[in-house]
C-alpha cells in the first residue's frame, strides 16, 4: 500500500523560506522511472504543479517558480523536501505531494495547509 | 509557460453523457502531452482517473473514458452518477514540466 505524508510549518511569515517534507511508504525512490512531486492548491483555486525529483535525481521545475524552489531526496529515509523562498501570501495554499510512476501521478498525500502571514 | 484550458463548469443529467475537454495554449494535444484527469471532491486530496492519455487505474469507474479529441484531450463521462459530482482537472506534460488546467465545476442535475 503505497502512503505519502507532506509535513511542514502551518504558518510562516513573509519573505521566509518554506521547507516541506513528503515522507512516503509503498514503494522505492530507486526505482527506475519512480519519481515524487509537489503540487499547490491556493484556497478556492485551482491545482498548480509545482516540482518533480526522479530516481534518478533528474528534476523538474515550474517555469514560474524555477527561481524560487529546490527539490531533494533522502532515499534511505524515503523523503523528499521542497523548500520554497521569499514565501508571500499568494503562497498560501494546501501542498500535496504524489507519486509519479508509469505515467501516472499514482498516489497522492492527504496534503498540508501551509499560511503565509505576518 | 503554456497555459491549459478547461470549460470552467459543465452540468450534466443522472444518467447522460458529458465531454470534458483540456486544451494547450501551444497548440494540439497529443499524446506526447501524456495527458491526465484527476478528480477531486470538496476538502479531498485529488485522484487520479486517467493517466497517459486513457489509460484507467483499478480505481477508476469504468464510466469514465479518455481520448483525444479535435486537438485536445477529452474526458468523457458515460452514465453520470450523483457522486461524480466534482472538480476535474486535466493535467499536461511539457517534456521539462507539467501544467494544471483551471479545472471544470462538474455538476450532476
Amino acid at each position: 500500500q503505497i502512503t505519502l505524508k507532506e509535513s511542514g510549518p502551518t504558518l510562516v511569515k513573509p519573505t521566509q523560506t518554506l521547507t516541506l517534507t513528503c515522507t512516503f511508504s509503498g514503494f522505492s525512490l530507486s526505482a527506475s522511472g519512480v519519481g515524487v512531486g509537489w503540487i499547490r492548491q491556493p484556497p478556492g483555486k485551482a491545482l498548480e504543479w509545482l516540482a518533480l525529483i526522479y530516481w534518478d535525481d533528474d528534476k523538474r521545475y515550474s517555469p514560474s517558480l524555477k527561481s524560487r524552489l529546490t527539490i531533494t531526496k533522502d532515499t534511505s529515509k524515503n523523503q523528499v523536501v521542497l523548500t520554497m523562498t521569499n514565501m508571500d501570501p499568494v503562497d498560501t495554499a494546501t501542498y500535496y505531494c504524489a507519486q509519479k510512476t508509469s505515467g501516472s501521478y499514482y498516489g497522492w498525500g492527504q496534503g498540508t495547509l501551509v499560511t503565509v502571514s505576518s | 509557460q503554456a497555459v491549459v484550458t478547461q470549460e470552467p463548469s459543465l452540468t450534466v443529467s443522472p444518467g447522460g453523457t458529458v465531454t470534458l475537454t483540456c486544451g494547450s495554449s501551444t497548440g494540439a494535444v497529443t499524446s506526447g502531452h501524456y495527458p491526465s484527469w484527476f478528480q477531486q471532491k470538496p476538502g479531498q486530496a485529488p485522484r487520479t482517473l486517467i493517466y497517459a492519455t486513457s489509460n484507467k487505474h483499478s480505481w477508476t469507474p469504468a464510466r469514465f473514458s479518455g481520448s483525444l479529441l479535435g486537438g485536445k484531450a477529452a474526458l468523457t463521462l458515460s452514465g453520470a452518477q450523483p457522486e461524480d459530482e466534482a472538480e476535474y482537472y486535466c493535467l499536461v506534460s511539457y517534456s521539462v514540466a507539467w501544467v494544471f488546467g483551471g479545472g471544470t465545476k462538474l455538476t450532476v442535475l
